[in-house]
């Protein structure tokens, strides 16, 4: 596709639920990032994968998150046992990986909203 | 240390003025130093970007201003516009992590 697709654009789960989000990065892009954005709030950085390395997790920030990204492509955050402050913004962006002046694009979100 | 550290929270200017704002960070591993702009419901948008072995950058009406000894670097906007009225996010990557500031939110009266 032309851009980062993320699907769905709004989520309304019961809290206790899990819930998953989806993003199709740029094809060819070999790094994808998960933010998480809450309101009146900065990018929080979630996770990063870049090509087949092992992704950096650091920014998860509980054992409810998780992500995986399938052949190098589209990616799945999942959210388990959803909760009222897990209610945010959740961005996806891809970039050509490397070292140079590369631009993160990124999708329009998922705004996830738990009640 | 890999927050950067972003100010103001708000800012609000009149048409034709100059907007700046600030960040800072820690670690001087930090490579690239990209701001993004961000429209209500989109997702941010590159606007300009730097490496740390430039003191500045200027794109039109955006200048960035990088200042290694202090790890210190600014984004001014010349001429603020209405259309300009945005969040901005400055960003730092390491290792091909980016990891972004608070955002500011800017907003330009006509």
């Amino acid at each position: 596709g032309a851009g980062v697709s993320q699907s769905p654009s709004n989520k309304v789960t019961e809290k206790g639920k899990d819930v998953e989000l989806r993003c199709d990065p740029i094809s060819g892009h070999t790094a994808l990032y998960w933010y998480r954005q809450s309101l009146g709030q900065g990018l929080e950085f979630l996770i990063y994968f870049q090509g087949n390395s092992a992704p950096d997790k650091s920014g998860l920030p509980s054992d409810r998150f998780s992500a995986e990204r399938t052949g190098g492509s589209v990616s799945t955050l999942t959210i388990q046992r959803t909760q009222q402050e897990d209610s945010a913004v959740y961005l996806c962006a891809s970039t050509t990986g490397g070292g140079g002046d590369t631009e993160a694009f990124f999708g329009q979100g998922t705004r996830l909203t738990v009640v | 240390q890999q927050q950067v550290k972003q100010s103001p929270q708000s800012l609000i200017v009149q048409k034709g003025g100059i907007s700046i704002i600030n960040c800072a960070y820690e670690n001087t591993a930090f490579d690239y130093f990209p701001w993004y702009q961000q429209f209500p419901g989109k997702g941010p948008a590159l606007l300009i970007a730097i490496r740390p072995d430039v003191s500045e950058k200027k794109e039109g009406r955006f200048t960035i201003s990088f200042n290694k000894s202090a790890k210190q670097f600014s984004l001014h906007i010349m001429d603020s516009q209405p259309g300009d009225s945005a969040t901005y996010f400055c960003a730092a990557r390491w290792g091909g992590k980016l990891i972004f500031g608070q955002g500011t939110e800017l907003s330009v009266k006509p």
